[in-house]
């Protein structure tokens, strides 16, 4: 089986940087994703990993480590606008047409 | 803009009713997923369709039915609506190619009283 851990909530202010973690369990890993989720819209698609290392997309940054299980992803530069829940969520090779979401970070930002 | 719409938008309904929801794609996508999202247990999925009449279940399918008769349409159907499927309902279609990413619909919000 599967399984995705991250924190529930982070706070951080706006104009520095944040990192959100997430670890993983799976038995045949086939890609990571990040999402980012505003309260009451659906989620919009922000990165994907497959392979070991960081992945740069303007002010935001995902980085993968199949080895540990682990990726986060790197908000610079934050801005009020980012304050919306992180969803990272893992495809399997044994399911290849699905992944499986962890239950999200919910990110505030305060000024 | 991955050219999905979902109807109704929001519904109220009571415990027994059927329900069925629509979700409408324009790009001719082969797969499409529906999830349920609930605070503490993030985004669950409960079917999806791999083709015009090609679905499976998901990890939380009990209660809910499907069916895709066309490319576009992908149903999800309650057929006696109980509380605990109060939720918020997303439809999902899947590019292929590249890194096969989910694009999401804008949701359905169901009440059930």
């Amino acid at each position: 089986g599967q399984n995705i851990d991250q924190p529930t909530e982070m706070t951080a202010t706006e104009g520095a940087i944040v990192q959100i973690n997430c670890t993983y369990q799976t038995s045949g890993f086939n890609g990571l994703f990040w999402y980012q989720q505003h309260a009451g819209e659906a989620p919009t698609f922000l990165s994907y990993n497959v392979l070991d290392g960081l992945e740069e997309k303007g002010r935001f940054s995902s980085f993968l480590s199949r080895s540990k299980g682990y990726s986060y992803l790197l908000l610079k530069e934050l801005q009020m606008k980012d304050s919306a829940s992180y969803l990272c969520a893992v495809r399997d090779y044994s399911s290849a047409s699905k992944i499986i979401f962890g239950s999200g970070t919910r990110l505030s930002i305060r000024p | 803009d991955a050219g999905i719409t979902q109807s109704p938008r929001h519904k109220v309904t009571e415990t027994g009713t059927p329900v069925t929801l629509r979700c409408h794609q324009t790009e001719n996508h082969r797969y499409m997923y529906w999830y349920r999202q609930d605070p503490g247990h993030g985004l669950r999925l409960i079917h999806y369709s791999y083709g015009v009449k090609d679905t499976d279940k998901g990890e939380v399918s009990d209660g809910y039915s499907v069916s895709r008769s066309k490319t576009e349409d992908f149903l999800l159907t309650l057929e006696s609506a109980t509380s605990s499927q109060t939720s918020v309902y997303f439809c999902a279609i899947q590019r292929q190619g590249g890194t096969d990413t989910q694009y999401f619909g804008p949701g359905t919000r169901l009440t059930v009283l």
